[in-house]
Parts: C-alpha cells; sequence; structure tokens
C-alpha cells in the first residue's frame, strides 16, 4: 500500500521568510513518481513539479527549490521569500509507474502574511 | 484556451435526489479521473477511466456512478445512496495512464446536500 504523509497541518509565515513544507512517502514499487500540487482558494489544483524515483537531483524553479532523499523517503518543498501569492494548500502525492491512483497527502495550508 | 470545466461551480440538492456532475476536457485526454475532497483532507480517487466505454472503481466508489461515452466527456452521478454526500469534487485528466502523465484538473464542484 502507498502512503503519503505531509506532517504540518498549517504553516504561518511573514512575507519574505522562507518555508519549507515536509513529505514522507511509503511505496513497496521501485518506480515511481512523485508530485506536488498547490491549491489556491479558488479550489483548482495547480501542477508544480513531477520527480521519478531514479532522479534526486535537486530541482529549482524561481523561488520553489525541490529536495527528493530517496534514503529517507522524503520529498520536500521550499518556498523562498515567500509572497502573500504564496498562500494556499500544498499537496504531495505519489504514483506508481504502472498505476492510475495518486495518494495524496492531507495537504500543508501555507499562509503569508504582508 | 485548451483545458478542464466543470459546472457548477456550487450546487446544492436535497437529501434523496441523485445529481451529475459535468466533467469536459478538450486537451484530447485518453484519462480521467474524479476526485473528492474533505476539509483538511487529501484527494480521494472515485473513479478513473482509461479509455471511452470503460471505467474502473478508486478507492471511495460507493455512491457514485460514472459513464464515458465520448473521450472529451466523464460525467458523476452523485446517487442517494451516498452516505456523504456534501464534498468538493475535483475532475482531472492525463495524456495517457501510468504514473509518467500528469494529471490536470479542473476547478471543482462544490456539492452541498442537505
Amino acid at each position: 500500500a502507498q502512503k503519503v504523509t505531509q506532517a504540518q497541518t498549517e504553516i504561518s509565515v511573514v512575507e519574505k521568510e522562507d518555508v519549507t513544507l515536509d513529505c514522507v512517502y511509503e511505496t513497496r514499487d521501485t518506480t515511481y513518481y512523485l508530485f506536488w500540487y498547490k491549491q489556491p482558494p479558488s479550489g483548482e489544483l495547480v501542477f508544480l513539479i513531477r520527480r521519478n524515483s531514479f532522479d534526486e537531483q535537486n530541482e529549482i524553479s524561481g523561488r520553489y527549490s525541490w529536495n527528493f532523499q530517496k534514503s529517507t523517503s522524503s520529498f520536500n518543498f521550499t518556498i523562498t521569500a515567500s509572497q502573500v501569492v504564496d498562500s494556499a494548500v500544498y499537496f504531495c502525492a505519489l504514483i506508481s509507474s504502472n498505476d492510475y491512483k495518486l495518494s495524496f497527502g492531507a495537504g500543508t495550508t501555507v499562509t503569508v502574511r504582508a | 484556451d485548451g483545458g478542464i470545466t466543470q459546472s457548477p461551480k456550487y450546487l446544492f440538492r436535497k437529501e434523496g435526489q441523485n445529481v451529475t456532475l459535468s466533467c469536459e476536457q478538450n486537451l484530447n485526454h485518453d484519462a480521467m479521473y474524479w476526485y473528492r475532497q474533505d476539509p483538511g483532507q487529501g484527494l480521494r480517487l472515485i473513479y478513473y477511466s482509461q479509455i471511452v466505454n470503460d471505467f474502473q472503481k478508486g478507492d471511495i466508489a460507493e455512491g457514485y456512478s460514472v459513464s464515458r461515452e465520448k473521450k472529451e466527456s466523464f460525467p458523476l452521478t452523485v446517487t442517494s445512496a451516498q452516505k456523504n454526500p456534501t464534498a468538493f469534487y475535483l475532475c482531472a485528466s492525463s495524456i495517457g495512464g501510468g504514473g509518467a502523465d500528469e494529471q490536470y484538473f479542473g476547478p471543482g464542484t462544490r456539492l452541498t446536500v442537505t
């Protein structure tokens, strides 16, 4: 069985602070994909990143960066110099290569105060 | 503009009535999905369809039904058998099935049953 755990329910920061969202996963599969999605107040899920299990390189995209560590089954997400527009619920998700079902974590609500 | 549309955004029904949620995509994607989101929880898969005229149950299919008569359409019916139908429903699609393809999400329909 697959499982994704986002231990942080809510994080509140002041604008320009960095914020790191934790994601820990469990799977028996050797080939799988990890995702981060952003859900702003409007409700639509916005795709942020996909990482496959064989690629442990960290990735940076603007103010966003991701740290994938297979040894600890973690795929953490950092927002640098946060902005009010970053306020949203962020979901980490996992899917096996031969599966259709995304397993989602419970989400972390990020509130950035001006 | 390519994308996924869900209508209506808000839907209100009386208990005991069936209700159908619409999902249309013009991305030419083969696979489509329905998820349910409850407050403070991640998304859970209700049904998915890999191709036209074929669909499979997800984790919480009881009380729901779907059809896939056209590639671009995947309507979800919430029946009176669903014990807790009030939730936020998200439709998604992907190019094909399998984990390599990211799922794109629609704006969602918030269903309230009283």
